[in-house]
């Protein structure tokens, strides 16, 4: 199966820098990728759509200039949190988006990114 | 986009018992998917029921879909210790359509 591959798994920074988090189609092209990021027991919160090429389009409430997003290629999407708070630590998944089909299409996920920022 | 709502909340269940989680939502789709969280790790999704199915299989899942209720339900089988974990419902209105998730249900299987 698909495989995306993300990294790093845990980071802990102090608060003020930027830390990038990489995401990888290991095994296919992803043209379309997105980022989540999850707070303890909560749900999946979506804040981009990261699309090969082009600029990445972010969810209401989601600061662009804050969360850096850049698809350079057709495999790796990056996002960088910049000057980065305590207020930002959270579980970060990425997730590519895999067509098969006319009507087969799937997300496969990263492994996520747990964040603390001290 | 639409996110779908899951009932329940959570379920604990014996090892061996059948679990049946819910999913309803709002407006037509163009399938439905279910996707399986443990804690702590990315997803992974386990079954795609189009809106022209009605009943899907895999392995152990079996995925319903009713649009005129605009509901889905996923059963797990003879469940196992493994089966612990999050689920989540994604309808999508059509293929292309990002992926907003619901607060899911939170299956723990008792030994």
């Amino acid at each position: 199966g698909a495989v995306v591959s993300q990294h790093p798994s845990r980071v802990i920074c102090k608060s003020g820098t930027s830390v990038k988090i990489e995401c990888r189609s290991l095994d296919f092209q992803a043209t379309t990728m997105f980022w989540y990021r999850q707070f303890p027991k909560q749900s999946l919160m979506l804040m981009a759509t990261s699309n090969e090429g082009s600029k990445a389009t972010y969810e209401q409430g989601v600061e662009k200039d804050k969360f850096l997003i850049n698809h350079a290629s057709l495999t790796l999407s990056t996002l960088t949190v910049t000057s980065a708070h305590p207020e930002d630590s959270s579980f970060y998944i990425c997730s590519a988006r895999l067509v098969r089909g006319a009507a087969d299409e799937k997300l496969f996920f990263g492994s996520g990114t747990q964040l603390s920022v001290l | 986009s639409q996110q779908g709502e899951e009932d329940p909340q959570a379920l604990s269940i014996q090892e061996g018992e059948n679990a049946t989680m819910n999913c309803s939502y709002k407006t037509s789709i163009n399938n439905l998917q279910w996707y399986r969280q443990n804690s702590g790790r990315g997803l992974v999704h386990l079954i795609l029921i189009r809106s022209n199915e009605r009943e899907k299989h895999s392995g152990r899942l079996r995925v319903t879909l009713d649009t005129s209720k605009k509901s889905s339900s996923l059963l797990i089988t003879a469940s196992r210790a493994a089966d612990t974990a999050s689920y989540f419902c994604a309808p999508l209105m059509n293929r292309d359509d990002k992926i907003i998730f619901g607060k899911g249900t939170r299956l723990h299987i008792l030994p």
